[in-house]
């Protein structure tokens, strides 16, 4: 069965800090993917990345950047200079072969981030 | 394009009731599914279809019905509203089925069943 595991449930940092948001998942599958979504305060989800279980180069988009491990099975995402903007609720999901939903996603529990300025 | 759309915004519902929320798309993406958000739980799969037509279980079916006529509407019915329903829902659409794709989501329907 799938998990992910966002273990952190809330940090709280100064605006221009780093920032890592954590993930872990558990899957009996060799092929899946992994995505990143952000939920800011208005509501939606909004989709970030996706990474193949194929592909462990690391990935940087301006500030954000993910930190794919398949030997610790993490999937890590870091926030460069954190911003007030950047306050949202952050999901790491999963979503293998193996599943018999097509296209399901294990979402992990969430981690709120809060930018103070 | 508008992309996924979902209506109501908010429902205030009673026990017992029934009700449908909605949810379209104008991207004709094959696959759409319906996920609820409980605190603390992440997003939890609901029903999920491949296509006009098709439609399946996926994790907390229970107490939920839906239907794809068409491949740009995916509505969600409640038959009988219970107390444990209360949560905000997402409807969700990707190209195709499959695991690999990634899925565009509606604003969130913020259901209360009193």
């Amino acid at each position: 069965a799938q998990k992910v595991t966002q273990a952190q449930t809330e940090i709280s940092v100064v605006e221009k800090e780093d920032v890592t948001l954590d993930c872990v998942y558990e899957t009996r599958d060799t092929t899946y993917y992994l995505f990143w979504y952000k939920q800011p305060p208005s509501g939606e989800l909004v989709f970030l990345i996706r990474r193949n279980s194929f592909d462990e180069q690391n990935e940087i988009s301006g500030r954000y950047s993910w930190n794919f491990q398949k030997s610790t099975s993490s999937f890590n995402f870091t926030i460069t200079a954190s911003q007030v903007v950047d306050s949202a609720v952050y999901f790491c999901a999963l979503s293998d072969a193996g599943g018999t939903s097509y296209g399901k996603l294990t979402f992990g529990q969430g981690t709120i981030l809060t930018v103070h300025p | 394009n508008a992309g996924v759309t979902q209506t109501p915004k908010f429902q205030v519902l009673k026990t017992g009731q029934s009700m449908t929320l909605q949810c379209a798309q104008d991207m004709n993406h094959e696959y759409m599914s319906w996920y609820r958000q409980d605190p603390g739980m992440g997003l939890r799969l609901i029903h999920y279809s491949v296509g006009a037509g098709i439609t399946d279980q996926g994790e907390v079916p229970n107490g939920y019905n839906v239907s794809r006529s068409t491949t740009e509407d995916f509505p969600l019915r409640l038959l009988s509203a219970a107390p444990s329903q209360t949560s905000v829902y997402f409807c969700a659409s990707s190209i195709f089925p499959g695991y690999s794709y990634e899925q565009y989501f509606g604003p969130g329907t913020r259901l209360t069943v009193t």
